[in-house]
C-alpha cells in the first residue's frame, strides 16, 4: 500500500542552522506531496506542496522538491528560527479515495537560540 | 473563511458519560477525515466521508465510537461510554475532493481528557 517515512526525531538545531527532513515515499500511482507543520497546541497546517515531478514547493523560507527518480521529498530551510519549532508530517495524496492523505509520522524539531 | 471549526477545544469527562465532538468544514469542502492523535500512537484516521458519505471507518477503533455528517457542513463524533484511554486530542479536517492536490486543512482540535 502507499506510505511515507520520515525521518527519525527529535531533531535539535541551534538558530541559523541548515535544516533537512527526509521524506520518501511509496505509491501505486503518481501522487501529490505536501508538508504540514504543527506548532505546540494547534492542529496541522498545510506548509508547502508539489504535485508532479522537479516541482519545487516553498514557503515560509521552507523547500522540497518532488523528485520521481528517488521517491523523495525533504524538507529544507537555509537558517532556522526559534520560532521554526514544530512537528513537521510529510504526507501524499492520490487521486483516489476521495483525497484521502497518508501521512508520515511527524518529526519533531526544536530550535535552540 | 472561518477555516475549520471544531467544538469544544477541551473536554473533561468521567470515564462512562457521552463524549461528542463537533466540526464544521469550510464552506464547498466535500471531504472529512477525523484523526486522533496521542504520543504513544501518532496521527491515526479514524473515518473519513466523502459527500456525506462514509467512506472508510476501518480506524474507528470500536462499536463506542460512532461518526455522523447529518448535512454538507457538520460533522459529530461520538464515544459513548468513554473510557480513559480515548484521552488524545482529536482533529477533523477538510479538503475539496476534485482537487487532490488541494490539501487539507486541519481545525484546531479537541483535547478529549477522560478521568
Amino acid at each position: 500500500g502507499d506510505s511515507v517515512t520520515q525521518m527519525e526525531g527529535p531533531v535539535t538545531l541551534s538558530e541559523e542552522a541548515f535544516l533537512t527532513i527526509n521524506c520518501t515515499y511509496t505509491a501505486t500511482g503518481y501522487p501529490s506531496l505536501f508538508w504540514y507543520v504543527q506548532y505546540p497546541g494547534e492542529g496541522l497546517q498545510l506548509l508547502l506542496k508539489a504535485t508532479k515531478a522537479d516541482d519545487k514547493g516553498s514557503n515560509k523560507g521552507f523547500e522540497a522538491t518532488y523528485r520521481k527518480e528517488t521517491t523523495s521529498f525533504h524538507l529544507e530551510k537555509g537558517s532556522v528560527q526559534v520560532s521554526d519549532s514544530a512537528v513537521y508530517f510529510c504526507a501524499l495524496t492520490l487521486n483516489t479515495n476521495a483525497g484521502k492523505s497518508t501521512f508520515g509520522d511527524g518529526t519533531t524539531l526544536t530550535v535552540k537560540p | 473563511d472561518a477555516g475549520v471549526i471544531q467544538s469544544p477545544r477541551h473536554e473533561v469527562t468521567e470515564m462512562g458519560q457521552e463524549v461528542t465532538l463537533r466540526c464544521k468544514l469550510i464552506s464547498g469542502h466535500n471531504s472529512l477525515f477525523w484523526y486522533r492523535q496521542t504520543m504513544m500512537r501518532g496521527l491515526e484516521l479514524l473515518i473519513y466521508f466523502n459527500n456525506n458519505v462514509p467512506i472508510d471507518d476501518s480506524g474507528m477503533p470500536e462499536d463506542r465510537f460512532s461518526a455522523k455528517m447529518p448535512n454538507a457542513s457538520f460533522s459529530t463524533l461520538k464515544i459513548q461510554p468513554s473510557e480513559p484511554r480515548d484521552s488524545a486530542v482529536y482533529f477533523c479536517a477538510s479538503s475539496l475532493e476534485r482537487e487532490a492536490n488541494y490539501g487539507y486543512t486541519f481545525g484546531s482540535g479537541t483535547r478529549l481528557t477522560v478521568v
